[in-house]
């Protein structure tokens, strides 16, 4: 089955600061890429996704990239602020159309 | 639109009880999925449904969970006996058919402790 790595666990940066998550996947066949952001108490929601045709995804601060031959992808959130602070999961579908596998989660705290 | 809603929020029970966790998805959304999370395991399928039938149960650990949709607005996840190593955060999501890229929505869990 599908496996994704996740790195790093912890990320501190300063506000304003840029964070960069990155993510890989074993299987080749895996197609859509979203990342999710949990506050404490709360579920994953979606923040951005990427399809395995498109190379890059902007939405305002945060952006991703999918590089398929190395079979990775990386979330970028630029001029950080402090309420970007929560855990980041990465995921990707692989072969079977439905399921999603997880990465293990980046805490990102943002110092003010 | 109302998002999926978990229930309890919140339970703490005696091992050896019965645990019943409940999910009402998104309307209009035909899959629905259980996830349980822990700090050693992460986010963890345990099972999906597709138009309230079980398509893939791979991820549950063992005989003493068990999940039912009996209709497309409801969904369960029993544990029966309950042991102290299942103590975690259980989530549930939806999403509709369609594009087979729609996201899944989660709800806010349900944070189980067994003593």
């Amino acid at each position: 089955g599908e496996n994704v790595e996740q790195h790093p666990s912890t990320l501190s940066v300063q506000e304003g600061d840029s964070a960069v998550i990155k993510c890989t996947y074993s299987d080749s066949a895996s197609n859509y890429f979203p990342w999710y952001k949990q506050e404490l108490g709360k579920g994953p929601q979606l923040i951005i996704d990427i399809r395995s045709n498109v190379g890059e995804k902007k939405d305002q601060r945060i952006a991703v990239t999918l590089n398929k031959t190395a079979k990775h992808f990386s979330l970028h959130i630029t001029e950080t602020q402090p309420e970007d602070s929560a855990v980041y999961f990465c995921a990707a579908r692989g072969s079977s159309n439905y399921k999603l596998t997880f990465g293990k989660g980046t805490l990102l705290t943002v110092n003010p | 639109d109302a998002g999926v809603i978990q229930s309890p929020r919140h339970e703490v029970t005696e091992m050896g009880q019965e645990v019943t966790l409940r999910c009402k998805p998104i309307s209009g959304h035909d899959y629905l999925f259980w996830y349980r999370q822990t700090m050693m395991r992460g986010l963890e399928l345990l099972i999906y449904f597709n138009n309230n039938v079980p398509i893939d149960d791979s991820g549950m650990p063992e005989d003493r969970f068990s999940a039912k949709m009996p209709n497309a607005s409801f969904s369960t996840l029993k544990i029966q006996p309950s042991e102290p190593r299942d103590s975690a955060v259980y989530f549930c999501a939806s999403r509709r058919t369609g594009d087979s890229n729609q996201p899944q929505h989660f709800g806010d869990g349900t944070r189980l402790s067994i003593l």
